[in-house]
């Protein structure tokens, strides 16, 4: 079985400070993980994904996120917060990138304050 | 390419009632998943179409079902609808190629059920 936990519902970050929005998970197979991010009245856009090649992953806008397996984190990050960054951010695990189901954290809402 | 659409955008019903809503995949892509997104949540996966048939299924009951056409476009029905089942409907399309492969979402159906 697989499932994600998103720390903190909601995170409040001025211009410019830095990002952490934190996933842990859980899986009885190597996952693959993934953060999505979804504006206002739109379907979910893909950050990053994890698929074991590289356990630092490099996506975009900035974001990167790096995968801990001893401590079953994936924790996203971005060096510089920007207004446009608010949004709401899913973490989610799937036991391949595209043919199986992908199981979704509760989300994480950024505040970004000027 | 128009990228994954959906159709409705919005949808108003009332109890006990019957939906169909509607999912063309991205171009290249064969495997049609759908998801409901309650207020507040993360997306929770109803099933997932190839070849034309249901291949995996989530914790939904019988009332969900769906259907895919030779062309890869999906159909997502709901019958005897439920104040509950107001939610964002989202359509993900994704390949079974397992080098390239990626989910990508629509914008999703509003349903409300009154």
């Amino acid at each position: 079985a697989q499932s994600v936990t998103q720390l903190g519902s909601h995170v409040s970050v001025s211009e410019g400070a830095l990002v952490l929005l934190r996933c842990n998970y859980s899986s009885s197979v190597p996952p693959y993980l993934f953060w999505y991010v979804q504006y206002p009245n739109q379907g979910l856009q893909l950050l990053l994904k994890y698929t074991s090649a590289a356990t630092l992953v490099k996506g975009i806008n900035g974001f990167e996120a790096e995968f801990k397996k001893s401590e079953t984190s994936f924790h996203l990050t971005k060096p510089s917060a920007h207004m446009s960054d608010a949004a709401e951010y899913f973490c989610a695990v799937s036991r391949n990138t595209g043919g199986f189901k992908t199981i979704f954290g509760a989300g994480t809402r950024l505040f970004v304050k000027a | 390419d128009a990228g994954v659409t959906q159709s409705p955008t919005h949808l108003i019903k009332t109890r006990g009632q019957q939906v169909t809503l509607r999912c063309s995949p991205k171009s290249g892509h064969d495997t049609v998943s759908w998801y409901q997104q309650a207020l507040g949540q993360g997306p929770q996966f109803i099933f997932q179409y190839y070849e034309e048939e249901e291949r995996q299924r989530g914790n939904f009951p019988d009332r969900f079902s769906g259907h895919q056409f030779p062309n890869y476009s999906s159909e997502l029905n709901v019958n005897a609808l439920l104040l509950g089942d107001s939610a964002l409907y989202l359509c993900a399309s994704s390949t079974r190629d397992r080098v390239r492969n990626e989910q990508f979402f629509g914008p999703g159906t509003r349903l409300t059920v009154l």
